[in-house]
């Protein structure tokens, strides 16, 4: 079975402040690892994944993520927050190789204080 | 291309009362999801099926239904609506016929549900 922790269901920073969303990962086969983004009102819209190749993932509008093992964690990051970043995240895990199926967090909303 | 499409958008019920959801993808995807989505409780997998005539559990499956007669069209029923079901529902598709898993899914914009 598998599982995913995200430590903070509201996270609030400056803009131009770092970004830091954390995402822990329950899994008993090598995991594949997602961060999504959900704008108000909207769908998901994939941000990043980790599929056992480069452990520093880097996604779209300057997010990345590093997969690291030993501490079972996938934590989002960005450098410089920008307004527009306001949004709900979510990181998912599944099983990979075709699996497909996979299981969220229970997610973050990200408020940029101007 | 649309990718995947909901319909309806929003929908009121009252308690008892049936309906449908229709998701539809037109990215040639093997693979379709529905999921709710509960404040606080991130997206919980509802049913999925990996092909045409096929379907399957997921983790809160009770009081709903599926079918997938056609690759591209899932479609979600409510039988007799409760206001426990009250919420919002995304459709997701993956997995393109004849390519390679990516285990990425791509999402609906969402119906939101109310059930009085």
């Amino acid at each position: 079975a598998q599982s995913v922790t995200q430590l903070g269901s509201h996270v609030s920073v400056s803009e131009g402040a770092l970004v830091l969303l954390r995402c822990n990962y329950s899994s008993s086969v090598p995991p594949y690892l997602f961060w999504y983004v959900q704008y108000p009102n909207q769908g998901l819209q994939l941000l990043l994944k980790y599929t056992s190749a480069a452990t520093l993932v880097k996604g779209i509008n300057g997010f990345e993520a590093e997969f690291k093992k030993s501490e079972t964690s996938f934590h989002l990051t960005k450098p410089s927050a920008h307004m527009s970043d306001a949004a709900e995240y979510f990181c998912a895990v599944s099983e990979g190789f075709g699996n497909e199926k996979l299981t969220f967090g229970t997610g973050t909303r990200l408020t940029i204080i101007p | 291309n649309a990718g995947v499409t909901q319909t309806p958008k929003f929908r009121v019920l009252k308690t008892g009362q049936s309906m449908t959801l229709l998701c539809a993808q037109d990215m040639n995807h093997e693979y379709m999801y529905w999921y709710r989505q509960d404040p606080g409780m991130g997206l919980r997998l509802i049913h999925y099926s990996v092909g045409e005539g096929t379907t399957a559990k997921g983790e809160v499956p009770d009081g709903y239904n599926v079918s997938r007669l056609k690759k591209q069209n899932f479609l979600l029923g409510l039988e007799s609506a409760a206001p426990s079901q009250t919420s919002v529902y995304f459709c997701a598709s993956s997995y393109p016929s004849g390519g390679i898993s990516t285990d990425t899914q791509y999402f609906g914009p969402g119906t939101r549900l109310t059930v009085l």
